[in-house]
């Protein structure tokens, strides 16, 4: 089973602020099988990047994913309000066991 | 619009059992693979179980093997998990999602409390 481990645990940064969250992987992620999710409380997950760095339907230019094998980022350029939330790395590269890290909080500072 | 609508949670005691069921609409559902996944109260997410569009081809975690069964039903646009043997640590949100790879829609979930 691959662990994802995400990293900070909490990130505490301000409106207009870059943000960088971290996901890293106990080995190589295959084809960068890997994606990205926000999470609101009381809300469904929201798919954000695919295969790495791929924004899904409807998410904005600010949110981007880069990486590959064992170390992936996720960036949010300038955040707005409504960016404050969970998120969440999940590699999907082996149907026989998907995991998802542990999640990073991004609250306001 | 793509829509799917856990339903079947509830509160249980440990060792019981509870069928959920996820009905889709706004898409062909008999092409998807499709996916129960769960979240524990304040905890991150976890794949439970992951299903063919034909449902030849099934996967679940090692935390629900033997005790969940996933299914579906292509002709009524439904996705279930049969959960047998419940335990404590099976209370969570339940969510079901299409599966594309990663998980592009999901449910609004549904809450399974295993207590006595």
């Amino acid at each position: 089973e691959i662990v994802l481990t995400q990293s900070p645990g909490t990130l505490s940064l301000s409106p207009g602020e870059r943000a960088t969250l971290s996901c890293r992987a106990s080995q190589s992620v295959s084809s960068s099988y890997l994606a990205w999710y926000q999470q609101k409380p009381g809300q469904a997950p929201r798919l954000l990047i695919y295969g790495a760095s791929s924004r899904a339907t409807g998410i904005p230019d600010r949110f981007s994913g880069s990486g590959s094998g064992t170390d992936f980022t996720l960036t949010i350029s300038r955040l707005e309000p409504e960016d404050f939330a969970v998120y969440y790395c999940q590699q999907y590269g082996s149907s026989l066991s998907i995991t998802f890290g542990q999640g990073t909080r991004l609250e306001i500072k | 619009q793509v829509q799917l609508v856990e339903s079947g949670g509830g509160l249980v005691k440990p060792g019981g059992s509870l069928r959920l069921s996820c009905a889709a609409s706004g898409f062909t559902f008999s092409d998807y693979y499709m996916s129960w996944i769960r979240q524990a109260p304040g905890k991150g997410l976890e794949w439970v179980s992951y299903i063919s569009s034909s449902g030849s081809t099934i996967y679940y975690a090692d935390s629900v093997k033997g005790r969940f069964t996933i299914s579906r039903d292509n002709a009524k646009n439904s996705l279930y998990l049969q959960m047998n043997s419940l335990r404590a640590e099976d209370t969570a949100v339940y969510y079901c999602a299409r599966s594309i790879g990663p998980f592009d829609y999901w449910g609004q979930g549904t809450l399974v409390t295993v207590s006595s």
